[in-house]
């Protein structure tokens, strides 16, 4: 069974940082691109950015919202994924979410929730 | 960016009657590959999204068959033929065809 799992949320206040964990099992992780997407609380999805698969090229690709910021990792031995979220801004509050895939994700965590406040 | 806008924001409708979303996009999603990276997404209260329907028309594993999308170009549309109440949450469309990706606003369908 695919499962998708994220872990590493909580509160930070501004400016500060905050890594993002996605663990993936039921299949070849390092096959497929690692997607990233968030959600303010009571508002819609966005697209944070995604990994290609190394057989891709294994490169980063990221919304304008974020580039610079943050930045999107793998560990195809551990089938992990990480979300590193430096500089953090308020407007950063959201349930981030890893998916399988790139493009439209075919399978999603459950997502871990990111408060920036002071 | 492709902006999607999707219509209506809000949609009630009577259990086992059907159910009809629009999804308009700013730029055709014809990728260079000749796929049209159209994607629908639901979400229930409470819930991660889960695909429903990828490249336009084609139904994820598990997806029920009363759920159809169809459109080309710029133009696409969800079809749920007879909605149930495990139907209810919100919906999106999203484009995978130009980065950044992009979701359309969502919408909430709910039993009337």
């Amino acid at each position: 069974e695919v499962q998708l799992v994220e872990s590493g949320g909580g509160l930070v206040q501004p400016g500060r940082s905050l890594r993002l964990s996605c663990t993936a099992s039921g299949f070849t992780f390092g096959d497929y691109t690692l997607s990233w997407f968030r959600q303010p609380p009571g508002k819609d999805l966005e697209w944070v950015g995604f990994i290609r698969a190394k057989g891709y090229g294994g490169t980063p690709e990221y919304a304008a919202s974020v580039k610079g910021r943050f930045t999107i990792s793998r560990d195809d031995s551990t089938s992990l994924g990480y979300l590193q979220m430096d500089s953090l801004k308020i407007e950063d509050t959201a349930v981030y979410y890893c998916g399988r895939g790139a493009g439209g994700s075919d399978y999603w965590g459950q997502g871990t929730l990111v408060t920036v406040s002071s | 960016d492709v902006v999607m806008t999707q219509s209506p924001l809000s949609l009630p409708v009577t259990l086992g009657q059907p159910a009809s979303i629009s999804c308009s996009c700013s730029q055709s999603l014809v990728h260079s590959d000749g796929n049209t990276y159209l994607n629908w997404f639901q979400q229930r209260p409470g819930q991660s999204p889960r695909r429903l329907i990828h490249k336009v028309s084609n139904r994820d594993s598990g997806v029920p068959d009363r759920f159809s999308g169809s459109g080309s170009g710029t133009d696409f549309t969800l079809i749920i033929s007879r909605v149930e109440a495990e139907d209810v949450g919100v919906y999106y469309c999203m484009q995978g065809t130009h980065r950044p990706f992009t979701f359309g606003q969502g919408t909430r369908l709910e039993i009337k």
